[in-house]
C-alpha cells in the first residue's frame, strides 16, 4: 500500500529565500507524481506533474525532481515570495488514484 | 472552462439528516474523483468514476455513504444518514484518463465544507 511522507509539516521563511520541499514514498512503482498547492479554504491547484520515466519537471520559480529508486521527489522555490504562502501537497499516482501526504504549510513572510 | 463546480459551497445539518453534495466535472474528463479533507487523516480518496463507471470505493467509510455518476456530467455524493464526524470538507476532482491510467492532472473542486451538528 503506497504511504506518501512529506517534511517538514510547516516552514516559515524570509522573502527571497531558496527552499526545498520533501516527499518521500514507499511503493516505487508510482505512475506519477504530483505537487499541489492549496490556499486556506480554497481547492488543490496542480503545480506540477512529473510522469514516472521523468526525473525533472519545471514551472517558473519551480522545479519538482523525483527519484524513484530512493522514493522520493522535491519540490524547489526559488526567491521566495509571500504570494508563495500556502500548503502544499505531494501526491503518488498508481493507476488512476493519487495518494496524497500530509502537506507542508509555508510562510514566507516579507 | 468553468472548471469543477461544486456545491454547496458550505452545508450545516443535523446529526441524522440526509446530505447531497453535488459535481459538475470538466466537459470531457472522463473520471471522476470524491475526496475527504480532514486536519487529522489529511486528504482521503473515497471513490472514483472513470466512464461513469465506479471503479473503486474502497474508501468509502461506511454504508451511510454512497456516490451515484448517472452521466458524464454530473456526480452527486450522499451520506445517509450524517453524524458529526462525518464533518470535513469535500473535494470532487476530474481529470482525462488515457488507456484507463491517469497520465494527466487532477482538477480540483472548491470543495463543500459540511458540518453535522
Amino acid at each position: 500500500k503506497q504511504e506518501v511522507t512529506q517534511i517538514p509539516a510547516a516552514l516559515s521563511v524570509p522573502e527571497g529565500e531558496n527552499l526545498v520541499l520533501n516527499c518521500s514514498f514507499t511503493d516505487s512503482a508510482i505512475y506519477n507524481l504530483q505537487w499541489f498547492r492549496q490556499d486556506p479554504g480554497k481547492g488543490l491547484t496542480s503545480l506540477l506533474l512529473i510522469q514516472s520515466s521523468q526525473r525533472e519537471q519545471t514551472s517558473g520559480r519551480l522545479n519538482a525532481s523525483l527519484d524513484k529508486s530512493s522514493g522520493r521527489s522535491t519540490l524547489y522555490i526559488a526567491a521566495s515570495q509571500p504570494g508563495d504562502s500556502a500548503t502544499y501537497l505531494c501526491a503518488g499516482g498508481g493507476t488512476d488514484k493519487l495518494i496524497f501526504g500530509t502537506g507542508t504549510r509555508l510562510q514566507v513572510f516579507p | 472552462d468553468a472548471g469543477v463546480i461544486q456545491s454547496p459551497r458550505h452545508e450545516v445539518t443535523e446529526m441524522g439528516q440526509e446530505v447531497t453534495l453535488r459535481c459538475k466535472p470538466i466537459s470531457g474528463h472522463n473520471s471522476l474523483f470524491w475526496y475527504r479533507q480532514t486536519m487529522m487523516r489529511g486528504l482521503e480518496l473515497l471513490i472514483y468514476f472513470n466512464n461513469n463507471v465506479p471503479i473503486d470505493d474502497s474508501g468509502m467509510p461506511e454504508d451511510r455513504f454512497s456516490a451515484k455518476m448517472p452521466n458524464a456530467s454530473f456526480s452527486t455524493l450522499k451520506i445517509q444518514p450524517s453524524e458529526p464526524r462525518d464533518s470535513a470538507v469535500y473535494f470532487c476532482a476530474s481529470s482525462l484518463a488515457l488507456g484507463g491510467r491517469s497520465k494527466n492532472i487532477q482538477y480540483f473542486g472548491a470543495g463543500t465544507r459540511l458540518s453535522v451538528l
